[in-house]
């Protein structure tokens, strides 16, 4: 299962648009690369998913390069709400629960 | 989405009791359920993986007789830490696969159980 490296910490400020970027060099041709948020004390919640180009929700977007060994997730216009851990995990559907979750990347928001 | 709901949110017990967690799929069946610990500060870290009608499989260094996993139907798996000791002390959470859904959301956390261990 791909190793994943993400920035242990990032700070920003409310309305600015956040990208955190993934690497997983390792990242096998059958993975995809899902991104979850968790708040302290709860379970992660799912935010987006995505193979290959880019994947747009209502809630982010994920860049993923051509050689799929990085993505990006981006935030837009964050608010003080959207401070929490995020982590990026890489598997295919097969493997899903299995992946391994890195140490994620805390995200400050100030007001 | 679908929904996995975990009991009890948090508990609190005597050194060498034992302690349940439930872990349930409210609207999807779910074959395979997933365990993980997370202490303060520090990511979720994988114990075991929960399969309906079989043994559950454990990732190296977990103790099985110690964290013992049922997942007797298709939409109920528990964790029971047995004889307790305050380094079982932790954020326990489920997390529940589903099968045939279209989108990509296929993974479904529980809101996590804090034990601790007096």
């Amino acid at each position: 299962l791909a190793k994943t490296t993400q920035p242990i910490s990032m700070d920003s400020y409310e309305g600015q648009e956040v990208n955190i970027t993934c690497s997983h060099n390792n990242i096998a041709t059958n993975d995809y690369i899902t991104w979850y948020q968790q708040f302290p004390s709860q379970g992660p919640r799912f935010i987006i998913q995505g193979y290959k180009t880019k994947v747009t929700n209502e809630v982010a977007s994920l860049f993923i390069p051509a050689d799929r060994k990085s993505s990006t997730l981006s935030l837009p216009r964050v608010s003080l709400s959207d401070t929490a851990v995020y982590y990026c995990l890489v598997g295919d559907a097969t493997n899903a629960g299995k992946s391994t979750f890195g140490d994620g990347t805390t995200l400050t928001v100030k007001p | 989405g679908a929904v996995v709901s975990q009991h009890p949110s948090w508990v609190i017990c005597k050194s060498g009791t034992s302690v349940k967690i439930e872990c349930r799929s409210l609207d999807f069946q779910a074959t395979t359920m997933f365990w993980y610990r997370q202490f303060p500060k520090q990511s979720l870290m994988l114990m075991a993986t929960s399969n309906e009608g079989s043994k559950a499989t454990y990732e190296q260094g977990v103790e099985k007789d110690k964290f013992l996993i049922n997942h007797a139907s298709l939409t109920l798996s528990t964790l029971t830490v047995t004889s307790a000791h305050p380094e079982d002390s932790s954020f326990y959470i489920c997390s529940a696969r589903a099968l045939g859904r279209t989108t990509n959301e296929k993974l479904f956390f529980g809101s996590g159980t804090q034990l601790s261990v007096l």
